[in-house]
This record gives structure tokens, C-alpha cells and sequence, in this order.
């Protein structure tokens, strides 16, 4: 079964560092998320991708957060410069559509430990 | 956004179903209603959504009041795998999810 594949699983870094997660959505599907989750509490979505153009980075600290999906088929989300608070889990999720009836798989995210 | 509310946490023992409450008092008529769930140290796992219809899958059933604005996943059997936190999502135009802080359900052997 096709799944959404992420790197690295884990990551620890210290704070002013730069960080960067890697994911590569289920083959075919068009729409890409980044979400951040603190322990606790539920998903928040970061960006979303339709092909290789950004629909919503609204919860996005434009900042220090940047992300790309160049080609319209991998991504990658940057952290420059890291602070403590951005430590959680990142997890990564592709739809076939962006639909609201289409389901989103995810990736088993990256844990980030700020120190 | 549209909010749904959950109760914190539930517990069932094995082998017997369980019924996990979701209100949404604010939906709209072209919010879907999806359920995830959380396993411990994985990403969110699609679980069930519906319309207006009652829907069955091979891993649960959701029932949604005829107003809409309550639904209910079932779970038939539970077993400790079934352990982990439950969200329910009303889907907006656009695919963006937004999840509350959900449901622990705690399966008891």
C-alpha cells in the first residue's frame, strides 16, 4: 500500500539552527500539507499545496518558516532560525484532490527537539 | 472554521462497541463530517466520513442525527488497538482540516 514517506523521523537541533523535513506525498496526489502538532494537542495546518502553487500558508510564520514543492511532487519545510517553541511533531499529509469529501493520508512526522 | 465538540476521553473494555459523540451545532450544508484517529506516535489515521447518510466501512460506522448537527462513530468491536485519540473534523470547501484536541479512548483488556 502506497504511503507518504518522511525524513528525518527525528531531528534535534539547537535554537538559531536551521532545520529542514523532507516529504514525499503518495504518488498522483496533487495536494500536499505540512501540519504542526504540539504534544497534546491536535494538527494545525501549516501550508497547503495544490501542484507546485502554495492555497493556504495562513498559519505559517512567514519569518522563519518556508516551504516549497518545486516540482509538484516532493516538498520541503524549513525552519530558519529555530526557537524553542518550534519544537513538535511535523507531520506531512496528501490528498488525490482538494475536495472536502477526499481523505488526507499522513506521513509518521518528524519530531523536532529544540534545545 | 467550523467547531465540533468531543469529550475529553472515553474508555470502553474490549470486545464490546463503543460509541464516540461528536456535536456540531454549526454545520453548514456542504461540511462533510470525517473522523481520524491518532495511534500513539503516528500520524493521524481517516477513519470514516459522511454526508447526511449513515455510512459503514470494514472499520467503523458513523451515524449523523437527521438534523445534522450530531454524529456518532461507532466502533463494533473494540480491541486495544483501537486505542488512541479520536477527531472529528467537519471538512470545508478546500480540504483543510481543522482538528480539536479530540477524544482519548482507553480500551480496557
Amino acid at each position: 500500500e502506497a504511503e507518504v514517506a518522511q525524513s528525518p523521523r527525528y531531528k534535534i537541533t539547537e535554537k538559531s539552527q536551521a532545520v529542514a523535513f523532507w516529504c514525499d506525498p503518495i504518488s498522483g496526489h496533487a495536494t500536499l500539507y505540512w501540519y504542526r502538532q504540539i504534544l497534546g494537542q491536535g494538527p494545525e495546518l501549516l501550508v497547503q499545496f495544490q501542484d507546485e502553487s502554495v492555497v493556504d500558508d495562513s498559519q505559517l510564520p512567514k519569518d522563519r518558516f518556508s516551504a516549497e514543492r518545486l516540482k509538484g511532487v516532493d516538498s520541503t519545510l524549513k525552519i530558519q532560525p529555530a526557537e524553542l517553541g518550534d519544537s513538535a511533531m511535523y507531520l506531512c499529509a496528501s490528498s488525490s484532490a482538494g475536495f472536502s469529501y477526499n481523505e488526507q493520508f499522513f506521513g509518521p512526522g518528524t519530531r523536532l527537539t529544540v534545545l | 472554521d467550523a467547531k465540533t465538540t468531543q469529550p475529553n476521553s472515553m474508555e470502553s473494555n474490549e470486545e464490546e462497541p463503543v460509541h464516540l459523540p461528536c456535536n456540531h451545532s454549526t454545520i453548514s450544508g456542504t461540511d462533510y463530517i470525517h473522523w481520524y484517529r491518532q495511534l500513539p506516535s503516528q500520524g493521524p489515521e481517516y477513519v470514516i466520513h459522511g454526508l447526511t447518510s449513515n455510512v459503514n466501512n470494514r472499520m467503523a460506522s458513523l451515524a449523523i442525527a437527521e438534523d445534522r448537527k450530531s454524529s456518532t462513530l461507532i466502533l463494533h468491536r473494540a480491541t486495544l488497538r483501537d486505542a488512541a485519540v479520536y477527531y472529528c473534523i467537519l471538512k470545508e470547501m478546500g480540504n483543510k482540516l481543522v482538528f480539536g484536541a479530540g477524544t482519548i479512548l482507553r480500551v480496557k483488556s
